[in-house]
């Protein structure tokens, strides 16, 4: 039983193309966490949040806590967003990971 | 600005031998996590610390033990090495200043059980 998951595990896309990733959970949170792991294997945070939406540069992170749903968003995709991106839920003092979305952007 | 600090990067251990895998952070963080990723799988976390002398056990604590002597330091143990502990650690820290900080990561370590 995995309380996260994510959606689709492996995407392919062209340079440019609009990207979404999806995250579905299934226990109550505090908040939602959207992470991306380098090729080398380095994670990195690139959003916390518990309500709405926040956008940093190219990027988009959207949750709807009623529908236990979160959404990752990338505009004018470009290779070096090539990464896994991965979704963790904070539940009192831990968190739980989805098993990450495996994004290639080809040129 | 070193953040969060792992060490040893890599290592190959024999099956039974024990080891230690240290976590340093910085950043005067309270909550410090150790987690296990395996190939397929999402991170699992191992073992949780709220504060310094305050530890606890997460989803997959056993053939683990770990120590919070101070807020800087979070080492892991592993007291007789087998091969399904092979995986990639993380070690991650977080701020409790206010609600929902997010977490910091180190490198990871590579460790293979053979």
């Amino acid at each position: 039983k995995n309380e996260v998951e994510q959606s689709p595990q492996n995407l392919t896309a062209q340079e440019g193309e609009f990207i979404t990733i999806n995250c579905s959970y299934s226990v109550g949170i505090s908040a939602l966490h959207w992470l991306q792991q380098h090729p080398g294997g380095g994670i990195v945070s690139l959003f916390m949040l518990s309500s709405g939406k926040k956008k940093h540069g190219r990027l988009i992170a959207t949750i709807n806590i009623q529908e236990k749903h979160s959404s990752l968003h990338i505009t004018a995709s470009h290779p070096r967003d090539s990464a896994v991106y991965i979704c963790a839920v904070k539940a009192g003092n831990q968190f739980y990971f989805g098993t990450g979305t495996s994004l290639t952007v080809i040129p | 600005n070193a953040g969060v600090t792992q060490t040893p990067k890599f290592r190959i251990l024999k099956i039974g031998q024990s080891m230690t895998l240290q976590c340093a952070q910085d950043m005067n963080h309270n909550y410090m996590y150790w987690y296990r990723q395996d190939p397929g799988m999402g991170l699992k976390l191992i073992y949780y610390s709220v504060g310094a002398g305050i530890t606890d056990k997460g989803e997959v604590p056993n053939g683990y033990n770990v120590s919070r002597s101070t807020t800087e330091d979070f080492p892991l143990r592993l007291e007789l090495a087998a091969p399904s502990q092979t995986s990639v650690y993380f070690c991650a820290s977080r701020s409790d200043s206010y609600s929902n900080q997010p977490q910091h990561f180190g490198d990871g370590t590579r460790l293979s059980i053979l």
